[in-house]
């Protein structure tokens, strides 16, 4: 299994700051996934990241808002741009099994962000 | 929005009961998983079942699928007051390389 580390923890901010969550692996991973849970609700799939390219977005999540970068095999950053409260969120990274056709992932422990 | 539905949304038992969770999806899939996921915090991965499989066990967990339904359900044995917390469905779709959440279970155990 994959040990996985997110920072910060959890964060209080302004609205209309930009927040940057780091998300750490303790192996290389080809794709990392960052996803978004608002409160009391599931999990959505913002955009997976590859090393090496441009992060590729689902419905409903852009760039400008959620700029990824995946800079090596183990790291990855999430930023949260001009945040207002419905950006109050846990955020969650997660990678693959490494017998990746499983579709098994293991999940960092989570951003949890609010926004004033 | 191609999100699983599940049900119940919550679920509040006493030990020693078994927890039902019921998940249904929209879409082919290569395989559909379960996550719990404890007081807000990360998933952690609890069974995967393929879909040419009918049913899988581990422990005191069996899951079962019904492809011809697109439905899957979650039957948790003997509970104990720690298997509290939000269980998820996940499906892979084909080629599996991202997961859809079902909208989750919350389920309380009582001691």
């Amino acid at each position: 299994s994959a040990v996985i580390s997110q920072k910060p923890s959890r964060d209080i901010c302004q609205r209309g700051t930009s927040l940057t969550i780091q998300c750490q692996v303790d192996s290389q991973v080809t794709m990392m996934f960052w996803y978004r849970q608002q409160p009391g609700q599931s999990l959505t799939l913002i955009a997976t990241a590859n090393q090496g390219s441009e992060a590729t977005y689902e419905s409903g999540f852009v760039i400008d808002k959620f700029p990824i970068s995946r800079p090596n095999l183990t790291f990855s950053t999430l930023t949260v741009s001009n945040m207002s409260p419905e950006d109050s969120s846990i955020y969650l990274c997660s990678v693959p099994h490494r017998a990746f056709l499983s579709g098994e992932q293991f999940f960092g422990p989570g951003t949890r962000l609010t926004v004033l | 929005s191609q999100q699983g539905e599940e049900d119940p949304q919550a679920l509040s038992i006493q030990e020693g009961e078994n927890a039902t969770m019921n998940c249904s999806y929209k879409t082919s899939i290569n395989n559909l998983q379960w996550y719990r996921q404890n007081s807000g915090r990360g998933l952690v991965h609890l069974i995967l079942i393929r879909s040419n499989e009918r049913e899988k066990h581990s422990g005191r967990l069996r899951v079962t699928l019904d492809t011809s339904k697109k439905s899957s359900s979650l039957l948790i044995t003997a509970s104990r007051a720690a298997d509290t917390a939000s269980y998820f469905c996940a499906t892979a779709g084909v080629p599996a390389d991202k997961l859809i959440f079902g909208t989750g279970t919350r389920l309380q155990v009582f001691p």
